[in-house]
């Protein structure tokens, strides 16, 4: 089973609107973390954002924020005032804290920002 | 602060030669990662390094891939002999854990095309 589901392949969004990716997860260990990177067309993945399954609040992170419902098993990244430079892939990754510890990535959702 | 480092940026090879990636992580990490990014996917783990020792290679394909992490510091990555399937962007991370456990700082990555 996959353990990191991202279900839209590509988003579209105008400048300066906010838009959502979405992330669901799949882990039975109680203690993990959950991270959103970008990935420009030049190659490099950036962390975004992180957020462990006992925070309380829902990170954020200047115009990213992580809508995180542990009950859904759901990580959504929400990015507000789009910007022409957000255009890139976005992953959600897992890290279970008991487990490898090494990050599962999901497939990616392509967002292009629209002037 | 200079970043994780990694060489070549691209690389093109025919099947059944040998090549080899070199990755230079951020001063101070003990822990590294390779991973690969097939087309259209997200990065997934081939082996993880805590300071020399490879503690997680389950996802290694030993019969034609080798790492290794001398002194525990710069770390090669070496696959012979290549087949068209390893065409992919290989993805060098470092981590100072656990002070710094939930963040992975990417490279740039090395883009090996096998003709």
């Amino acid at each position: 089973a996959q353990k990191i589901t991202q279900t839209q392949p590509g988003m579209f969004v105008q400048e300066k609107e906010a838009v959502t990716l979405d992330c669901t997860y799949d882990t039975s260990d109680p203690s993990y973390g959950l991270f959103w990177y970008k990935q420009p067309s030049s190659g490099e993945m950036i962390f975004l954002i992180y957020q462990g399954s006992y925070d309380q609040q829902n990170a954020t992170e200047g115009r990213y924020s992580l809508n995180f419902q542990k009950a859904r098993k759901s990580a959504n990244l929400v990015i507000s005032a789009s910007q022409l430079g957000d255009s890139a892939m976005y992953f959600c990754a897992m890290r279970e804290d008991t487990g490898r510890r090494a990050l599962t990535f999901g497939s990616g959702t392509r967002l292009q920002v629209q002037p | 602060e200079a970043g994780v480092v990694q060489s070549p940026r691209y690389k093109i090879i025919e099947k059944k030669q040998p090549v080899a990636f070199w990755c230079n992580p951020i001063s101070g990490h003990n822990t590294l990662y390779w991973y690969r990014q097939n087309l259209g996917q997200g990065p997934e783990l081939l082996i993880r390094y805590e300071n020399e020792e490879a503690v997680d290679d389950s996802q290694l394909p030993k019969d034609r891939f080798s790492a290794e992490r001398l002194k525990g510091v710069d770390s090669t990555l070496k696959i012979q002999p290549a087949e068209l399937g390893d065409s992919a962007v290989y993805l060098c991370a470092s981590s100072l854990e656990p002070e710094d456990g939930y963040e992975q700082y990417f490279g740039p990555g090395t883009r090996l095309t096998v003709t």
